[in-house]
């Protein structure tokens, strides 16, 4: 079955200190996947996607960057973490016309 | 610049009513609406699709209607159920562009 892995579900970080989300996906092969964040009471705001290995596009201007070492790997890293970098970040990877939803990581940056 | 927004940050139904949650976009090279539901914590989930050759879809209990003359998409929910209660966002795609979400509208669900 298809599936999206993403960890860990809730994170506290202090200012300065760096950042590794991961992604994964079963079930497929070469998917698009995609980095959202989504602030406290809003919408979704696209970060990066990637069409495949080592391809990444950039959405935002900003303190992050991402990378794609496998196939279904999808990873989204920060050297410095800012206290503007405090979100809800979701990947989801392109599934016929939809995109399907991992289920999130809280980042608190203190 | 394009944008896709909802007509209203909340929503309060009782339950059993039916409910409307209205979204408005503004590119008019969208090809492609999608309506998700997102429960606190967790990830948006599918709700129901539309592609702009359509104006109406319907699924289990919920329909979207679209109207590209206005540039108006509408999620109705029949029957609204406590389950329901969730934050709702409309997408649209484009050829040219990825999905682009709204801010969202928090559906409660009143006893």
């Amino acid at each position: 079955s298809q599936t999206i892995h993403q960890w860990p579900a809730t994170l506290v970080q202090p200012v300065g200190s760096p950042l590794s989300l991961e992604c994964t996906v079963e079930g497929t092969s070469n998917p698009n996947l995609y980095w959202y964040r989504q602030a406290a009471g809003r919408g979704l705001q696209l970060l990066f996607y990637s069409v495949g290995i080592g391809q990444i596009s950039s959405e935002v201007p900003q303190n992050l960057s991402a990378s794609r070492p496998q196939d279904r790997q999808f990873i989204l890293s920060s050297k410095k973490l800012l206290l503007s970098d405090s979100g809800f970040y979701l990947c989801a990877w392109r599934t016929g016309s939809g995109y399907t939803f991992g289920s999130g990581t809280r980042l608190t940056v203190v | 610049g394009e944008s896709v927004g909802l007509h209203l940050p909340t929503l309060s139904v009782q339950e059993g009513d039916n409910s409307i949650i209205n979204c408005a976009y503004s590119n008019s090279a969208s090809d492609y609406f999608i309506w998700y539901k997102q429960e606190s914590g967790k990830g948006p989930q599918f709700i129901i699709d539309i592609r702009s050759n359509m104006d109406k879809r319907q699924g289990q209990r919920v329909t979207v209607l679209l109207n590209k003359t206005v540039k108006h998409l509408s999620l109705q929910i029949a029957a609204t159920q406590p389950g329901d209660s969730a934050v709702y966002f409309c997408a649209e795609k484009s050829s040219a562009r990825q999905l682009t979400f709204g801010s969202g509208t928090q559906l409660t669900v009143l006893p």
